[in-house]
């Protein structure tokens, strides 16, 4: 149980274009999920917090009107880059957290690999 | 504020050798600690977590790590490392206030026939 999926796992954009990627939970109501960012052979920064219904929690440094968050239902949240260039190009993931869980715990989707040209 | 450090960006072992990736952590309340291994080009998968209860927390595959306030450390830990293991491991540390997870920089296991 607690499995998360993303779509796409992978998508290339050119220079300009939105490219949405969205964050499912499959078998649980997700009431927060997290975007991360994870630069080639680095940690992973997270980006934002997100709870159903209302409006994500950016973190410092982390531009929301490019990087747009929806988490419309308790299954689905979306990140939408916007006018996307190559420095946004980065390894993407997705994680959620449930009520019906260990609150502490996350579980992670496989991640979307955006490469902007 | 919370913190994770991890000690050494790269471990070689042999086959069947002790695997030992360290794990240092700063936090001001009581932490919930966790590990994480990431394959190439995937997401995160749980290792083990602490979050309260016993200090030494078994997990999958194999591994364990034990939690000591004192050194403020949450060591991984397995007997005999399998040519498998080789990936890249990730400790985190979060807290009942915000649940938001730090990471450590990782460290990347590789493992030698």
């Amino acid at each position: 149980g607690a499995v998360v999926s993303q779509h796409p796992s992978w998508v290339i954009c050119k220079s300009g274009t939105s490219v949405k990627i969205e964050c499912r939970s499959l078998d649980f109501q997700a009431t927060t999920m997290f975007w991360y960012r994870q630069f080639p052979k680095q940690s992973l920064m997270l980006m934002a917090t997100s709870n159903e219904g209302s409006k994500a929690t950016y973190e410092q440094g982390v531009e929301k009107d490019k990087f747009l968050i929806n988490h419309a239902s308790l299954t689905l949240s979306t990140l939408t880059v916007t006018s996307a260039h190559p420095e946004d190009s980065s390894f993407y993931i997705c994680s959620a957290r449930t009520l019906q869980r260990e609150l502490t715990e996350q579980f992670f989707g496989p991640g979307t690999r955006l490469t902007v040209l | 504020a919370q913190s994770v450090t991890q000690l050494g960006s790269h471990v070689s072992v042999s086959e069947g050798a002790l695997v030992l990736l360290r794990c240092n952590y700063s936090s001001s309340v009581p932490p919930y600690l966790f590990w994480y291994v990431q394959y190439p080009n995937q997401g995160l998968q749980l290792l083990l977590k602490y979050t309260t209860g016993a200090t030494l927390v078994k997990g999958i595959n194999g591994f364990e790590a034990e939690f000591k306030k004192s050194e403020t450390s949450f060591h991984l830990t397995k007997p005999s490392a399998h040519m498998s293991d080789a990936a890249e491991y990730f400790c985190a540390v979060t807290n009942s206030g915000t649940y938001k997870y730090i990471f450590g920089t990782g460290t990347r296991l590789k493992v030698l026939a």
